[in-house]
């Protein structure tokens, strides 16, 4: 158990669909990230949510649309996805995204198929 | 731009074995190394870290290595156990306070 929930684990939906993500950590840390991994790739950071305001956005399309209410849940809401987008999307959270010297803790991911 | 990587892709060893996983990093700014172990289907687990000042840090079982001079860490691990089949990867942190991670060395341990 990391502390960090992720539902759905598998998601499965064609390319017109709209789905949403969620994450939630039971840390109480400030910090969210959406990472997307793919296949024989390095985790690609998607956004950062520090005390939840967003503070990266790295050049995400905008059929990914994120979401954070409160520090201890995270939505990525999905909407004509592509067949490349098909992926393991990761969650994490860490103390505070503004110190340096603290890792990240991460979810066991949604395993995204675009059909 | 800056970047992680690990020189070997796959290692195998027997059940028994002591194991040593490297990563080489390119950033001379980066502060803060941490090392993750990914089981299939699950997300990465945080397994073990070290900052700059050190060059040495021991958990159980794992010692994480810190040669800043030629910018190399490693990941050893002791008395190697089928449950330590895993992808293992590195990340560093520097002054972005975002880490950057590695492609990952997949562990397989033969009984």
């Amino acid at each position: 158990e990391t502390g960090v929930t992720q539902t759905p684990r598998h998601l499965v939906m064609g390319m017109t669909n709209k789905k949403s993500l969620k994450c939630e950590q039971h840390l109480g840390h400030n910090a969210m990230y959406w990472y997307k991994q793919s296949a024989k790739k390095p985790l690609e950071l998607m956004f950062v949510y520090n005390f939840k305001e967003q503070t990266e956005n790295n050049s995400v399309p905008s059929r990914f649309s994120p979401e954070c209410p409160n520090s201890s849940h995270l939505f990525l809401h999905l909407h004509t996805l592509q067949p490349e987008d098909s992926a393991l999307y990761l969650c994490a959270s860490s103390q505070d995204s503004g110190v340096s010297n603290q890792p990240q803790h991460f979810g066991d991911g949604t395993r995204l198929s675009i059909l | 731009g800056e970047s992680v990587g690990l020189h070997l892709p796959t290692l195998s060893v027997q059940e028994g074995d002591n194991s040593i996983i490297n990563c080489a990093y390119s950033n001379s700014a980066s502060d803060y190394f941490i090392w993750y172990k990914q089981e299939s289907g699950k997300g990465p687990q945080f397994i073990i870290d070290i900052r700059s000042n050190m060059d040495k840090r021991q958990g159980q079982r794992v010692t994480v290595l810190l040669n800043k001079t030629v910018k190399h860490l490693s990941l050893q691990i002791a008395a190697t156990q089928p449950g330590d089949s895993a992808v293992y990867f590195c990340a560093e942190k520097g002054g972005s306070y975002i880490p950057t991670f590695g492609r990952g060395t997949s562990l397989i341990v033969h009984p």
